[in-house]
């Protein structure tokens, strides 16, 4: 079965820290997708990898296509970083608009 | 920049009754997936739709239907509703096979 496996589940951190939230997928992908949500709320798109290392702001996103495992990293975290992080990866399926498979999601709180 | 617009944001039913849910992609995209959320629960891909044609098949319940039309807007039929498809329903589009966009969603209560 196509699984993807987040860690940590939970995660409560002081202001200023360095944040990394693990992600790894059981099979071949075509990409991985780095989202937030916030409680109740919608789902923002933070980067979408298929190779290498990608930033953005206080973000950086790594992956490593051998060993099927990506990091999401947040630099000088802040209160308003806290949400829910979620891995989520397209499988190789013989082409076609696949839909993501999702992790379960971290759910990080800084605290000021 | 414009975003993907779902409507409508908030959505209450009663059992056994039908709903629909409407999703605009963001211009020139030309792909859009479902997806459904229930409560704690994370994201299950449900159907997308390229070109207007439908692409890929998650776990879509027999009860639900979805297409998506000339001017790429896609819309979720939902018949004999249960309580369990009480959920927050996202739609994603994107330009094929790039980078998901997510709409804000929208929730339906089923009563």
């Amino acid at each position: 079965k196509n699984e993807v496996e987040q860690s940590p589940q939970n995660l409560t951190a002081q202001e200023g820290e360095f944040i990394t939230i693990n992600c790894s997928y059981s099979v071949g992908i075509s990409a991985l997708h780095w989202l937030q949500q916030h409680p109740g709320g919608g789902i923002v798109s933070l980067f979408m990898l298929s190779s290498g290392k990608k930033k953005h702001g206080r973000l950086i996103a790594t992956i490593n296509i051998q060993e099927k495992h990506s990091s999401l990293h947040i630099t000088a975290s802040h209160p308003r970083d806290s949400a829910v992080y979620i891995c989520a990866v397209r499988f190789w399926a013989g082409g076609g608009a696949d839909g993501l498979t999702f992790g379960k999601g971290t759910h990080l709180i800084i605290q000021p | 920049a414009a975003g993907v617009i779902q409507s409508p944001r908030h959505l209450i039913k009663e059992k056994r009754e039908t709903a629909t849910l409407k999703c605009y992609p963001i211009p020139r995209h030309d792909t859009v997936y479902w997806y459904q959320q229930g409560p704690g629960q994370d994201p299950q891909f449900l159907i997308s739709f390229y070109e207007k044609m439908q692409s890929d098949k998650g776990s879509i319940p027999d009860r639900f239907s979805a297409q998506q039309f000339s001017d790429y807007h896609s819309e979720l039929n939902m018949s004999s509703l249960e309580l369990g498809d009480s959920a927050l329903y996202f739609c994603a589009s994107s330009t094929h096979p790039y980078e998901q966009y997510f709409g804000p969603g929208t929730r339906l209560t089923v009563t």
